[in-house]
């Protein structure tokens, strides 16, 4: 079956980075992008961005250019996330989330069929 | 980016009656050249991530019970559940792939009346 199992929680100081690793199993790795989402606490699911996990290629939202690298080891099937420049306002649980391809008539659904459990990052001094 | 907003913020229905959730885009999310409505609807209980409900608007993922329904086109879309049992207790959200950034509604939390 399919499973993202994603690395525990962590607490950092502003300034620092942290990085996420999300550990996927039950699938071909390449054969799916991965997305990365976050929640902050009260507030809506935010998209941070995606890998192609075959070619690693990205896309990063916009809100994040410059301060997250999104990075994978095929050999592992394991997708990474890492956030530099930390802030208070980046205290959140991230996820990671599969896409699920291409429909039957040959169109990419951009949306996230499985997902990680979460991990809680909080951000304070 | 598109701006998601979801309506109401949370309900309360009777077991066995109907919920009805709705969704609005900012602007159009239904490209033109396939006639796909680029939108998604999730579940999310505490402590879990979201569950992937139905995408194109009104497809329903593998596994969905078919109490779950999506209806609507270009801005205006509605999540309905039917027949409302114990554990459709949850926050839903609608979000927009047509474009990035993905964005998402604000959640409708429902609850049991």
């Amino acid at each position: 079956q399919v499973q993202l199992v994603q690395s525990g929680a962590e607490v950092k100081e502003p300034g620092a980075s942290v990085k996420v690793s999300c550990k996927t199993s039950g699938y071909t790795f390449t054969t799916f992008v991965i997305h990365w989402v976050r929640q902050a606490p009260g507030q809506r699911l935010e998209w941070m961005g995606w890998i192609n996990t075959g070619n690693a290629n990205t896309e990063l939202s916009q809100k994040f250019q410059g301060r997250v690298t999104f990075t994978r080891d095929t050999s592992a099937s394991t997708a990474h996330m890492e956030l530099s420049g930390l802030r208070s306002e980046d205290t959140a649980v991230y996820f990671c989330a599969r896409e699920p391809g291409y429909d039957s008539t040959g169109y990419r659904i951009e949306a996230f069929d499985f997902w990680g459990q979460g991990t809680v990052v909080t951000v304070s001094s | 980016d598109i701006v998601m907003t979801q309506s109401p913020d949370s309900l309360a229905v009777s077991l066995g009656e109907r919920a009805t959730i709705n969704c609005k885009s900012s602007q159009s999310v239904l490209f033109s050249s396939n006639n796909k409505n680029y939108l998604a609807w999730y579940q999310q209980k505490p402590g879990q991530p979201p569950k992937l409900l139905i995408y194109w608007a009104s497809t329903r993922e593998s596994g969905v019970p078919d109490r779950f329904s999506g209806s609507g086109s270009g801005t205006d879309f509605t999540l309905t559940i039917g027949n409302l049992q114990a554990e459709d207790v949850a926050v839903y959200y609608c979000q927009q792939y047509f474009g990035t950034p993905y964005t998402f509604g604000q959640g409708t939390k429902l609850e049991i009346k």
